[in-house]
């Protein structure tokens, strides 16, 4: 069974401070692991896919990179419109054609 | 992005009743995926279709069933609606196998009283 962990469950930062955020899964078969943004009341909307182990996407102030074990969302001086919940999910190789989700990290970017 | 819409947004109903839930998608891609999100937990696969007429369950299939008649429609139904399907839905598409990326819809809030 494919499972997905993220921490930390939230994370409060002020403007213009670097963190990043952590996802830990086990997965038989890694067909890809995939970063989404959310906010309030709106869909999942996709921000990477990573499909092999020393991976590494870019995108503004975000940057995902992948290890056999874990990936990491790097947010480089982040802007309060950067506030939302990032998820993480993988696609694994065996059983239903779906993707398993982690719950989420809720990032508030304070000004 | 897929554009993908779903239909009703919100909907408030009484339990045993029945409930149909829809998703278009104007892309044309080939797979449709229902999850639903609820407070601590993540999204969960309910059912998905790799083609019309082509369906197979998810994790959290019991109590659902859905159709796919058309590409760009992919229908999900709850035949009995229990207060235990009170969720938020997503639709999500997926253009083919090995192009692994999903794009999901705005989603449906249900409420079952």
């Amino acid at each position: 069974e494919d499972q997905v962990t993220q921490s930390p469950e939230a994370l409060r930062l002020q403007e213009g401070e670097s963190s990043s955020l952590n996802c830990s899964y086990t997965v038989s078969g890694l067909r890809g692991l995939f970063w989404y943004r959310q906010d309030p009341g709106k869909g999942p909307e996709f921000l990477f896919t990573l499909y092999s182990a020393g991976e590494e996407k870019e995108k503004e102030r975000l940057k995902a990179t992948l290890t056999k074990k874990e990936s990491f969302l790097h947010i480089t001086a982040p802007k309060p419109e950067d506030s939302a919940t990032y998820l993480c999910a993988v696609q694994g190789g065996g059983g239903a054609d779906g993707l398993t989700f982690g719950k989420g990290t809720h990032l508030i970017i304070q000004p | 992005d897929a554009g993908i819409t779903q239909s009703p947004r919100h909907k408030v109903t009484e339990t045993g009743t029945p409930v149909t839930l829809r998703c278009h998608q104007t892309e044309n891609h080939r797979y449709m995926y229902w999850y639903r999100q609820d407070p601590g937990h993540g999204l969960r696969l309910i059912h998905y279709s790799y083609g019309v007429k082509d369906t197979d369950k998810g994790e959290v299939s019991d109590g659902y069933s859905v159709s796919r008649s058309k590409t760009e429609d992919f229908l999900l139904t709850l035949e009995s609606a229990t207060s235990s399907q009170t969720s938020v839905y997503f639709c999500a598409t997926k253009l083919t196998a090995g192009q692994e990326t999903q794009y999901f819809g705005p989603g449906t809030r249900l409420l079952v009283l």
